[in-house]
């Protein structure tokens, strides 16, 4: 069973670069997309971008010019990193795994597999 | 960019209650709709996918229906342990947003 794992610092200084690795474990990381999400303290959920095993991109439009997501196939593990931070970037951060099904016509996409999520305060 | 409304924002209902939740896409997304349940400090947990698939092992009063922009998940016979907020989320091919989620509380 596929299993996630986030690591990295809990604390960033604002103006900082975030940093965080997720690691995969139970199975590859080859032939998924791997996402990143987040959650600010008692508010909703908000997608970051997706990572192919191959290196291939998407990010939320919103972050994009700070986020670089990457993948290491060789350690079983994909990274964010997220520059200039500020107050607005303190959150709980999930990696997941994006699933997807071929229907009839389409093929269709879910994150069927979170990790538990790791919180990151930027405070100096 | 794509934009989920859900409605209601907070929800308070009964053990035993029928309730439905609606996720407003700001334009069409098919079917490429999918609902979580997530419980405090927890990570969301995936009951629907395709708008309607139900994910294995979620026990089958869920259910959720709709295309294009309007999209429902319902409970047909709440339980206990289905006190917790919801969130709908779009995933086309490149993109993804999440609606702002829905808290369901015991009346």
């Amino acid at each position: 069973q596929v299993q996630l794992q986030e690591s990295g610092p809990g604390l960033v200084k604002p103006s900082e670069t975030l940093s965080l690795t997720c690691t995969v474990s139970g199975g590859s990381i080859s032939s998924y997309y791997w996402s990143w999400i987040r959650q600010p303290p008692g508010k909703g959920l908000e997608w970051i971008g997706y990572i192919y095993y191959s290196g291939s991109t998407n990010y939320n439009p919103s972050l994009k010019s700070r986020v670089t997501i990457s993948v290491d196939t060789s350690k079983n593990q994909f990274s964010l990193k997220l520059s200039s931070v500020t107050a607005a970037d303190t959150a709980v951060y999930y990696c997941a795994r994006r699933g997807v099904v071929q229907g009839t016509r389409y093929y269709y996409y879910y994150m069927d597999v979170w990790g538990k999520g790791t919180t990151v305060t930027v405070s100096s | 960019d794509i934009q989920l409304t859900q409605s209601p924002s907070f929800l308070s209902a009964s053990v035993g209650d029928r309730v439905t939740i609606t996720c407003r896409a700001s334009q069409g997304i098919s079917s490429y709709l999918a609902w979580y349940q997530q419980k405090p400090g927890k990570a969301p947990k995936l009951l629907i996918y395709a708008a309607s698939t139900l994910q294995s092992g979620v026990p089958s009063r869920f259910s959720g229906s709709g295309s294009g922009t309007e999209f429902t998940l319902t409970i047909s016979s709440l339980q206990p342990e289905d006190f917790a907020t919801y969130y709908c989320q779009q995933l086309n091919s490149y993109l993804s947003t999440f609606g702002q989620g829905t808290k369901l509380e015991i009346k």
